[in-house]
């Protein structure tokens, strides 16, 4: 049973424009959510995350909404720059285990 | 610092061959974690120790999985024997106790033939 969603397989958006990924869970228990971000061959690195008491955190180019009524979170990535095409996971947390979703690969056209 | 370590980066072995992956996590981790990466189920947590205990293993599929730490500097994971469904990307990931930010190595890609 997938607890974390990721439903669009990928996303393709010009640079410099808003990359808008989302993720639902189905678990009321997670209380922390993260966002990785994968290229090829290598391990997935942790971009952001954010509490379930919070309902935003930025960092830069990155922002997370996360809205627990809807169990619904999202990741804004602006402006979109070529090195942000890669996989990315959306991850949460129900004490120490992780559930990831299936991911979105997002492609930033020159 | 270097980052979590995994070796070999790439294994191609026959079916019913013993497989030994191996983790050197990030000095000061506390946590470490085995995941294996398929198309099929995406990320799934396999097992993970604190403090060099093995504290959830419910994800390790069958007895042909173990995975042992020695110490806070290695880990690893063996399959014996190996078989062409256990062909996937095994993660390792480390954790410094930092709420639940994991930070994953370059992975093996294991081939079972």
């Amino acid at each position: 049973d997938q607890q974390v969603k990721q439903n669009s397989p990928s996303l393709s958006v010009q640079e410099g424009r808003i990359s808008i990924l989302n993720c639902d869970y189905t678990n009321s228990m997670f209380d922390y959510f993260l966002w990785y971000k994968k290229y090829p061959a290598e391990g997935p690195t942790f971009l952001i995350s954010i509490s379930s008491i919070k309902d935003k955190n930025e960092d830069g180019r990155f922002t997370v909404f996360l809205n627990k009524s809807a169990k619904h979170l999202s990741l804004h990535i602006v402006p979109s720059q070529p090195g942000d095409s890669a996989v990315y996971f959306c991850a949460a947390s129900d004490d120490y285990k992780l559930s990831f979703g299936a991911g979105t690969t997002v492609t930033v056209r020159a | 610092d270097a980052g979590v370590i995994q070796s070999p980066r790439h294994e191609v072995t026959e079916m019913g061959q013993e497989v030994t992956l191996r983790c050197k996590p990030i000095s000061g981790h506390n946590s470490l974690f085995w995941y294996r990466q398929t198309m099929m189920r995406g990320l799934e947590l396999l097992i993970y120790f604190n403090n060099n205990v093995p504290i959830d293993d419910s994800g390790m599929p069958e007895d042909r999985f173990s995975a042992k730490m020695p110490n806070a500097s290695f880990s690893t994971l063996k399959i014996q024997p190996s078989e062409p469904r256990d062909s996937a990307v095994y993660f390792c990931a480390t954790g410094d106790g930092d709420r639940d930010t994991q930070y994953f190595g370059p992975g093996t890609r294991l081939t079972v033939l």
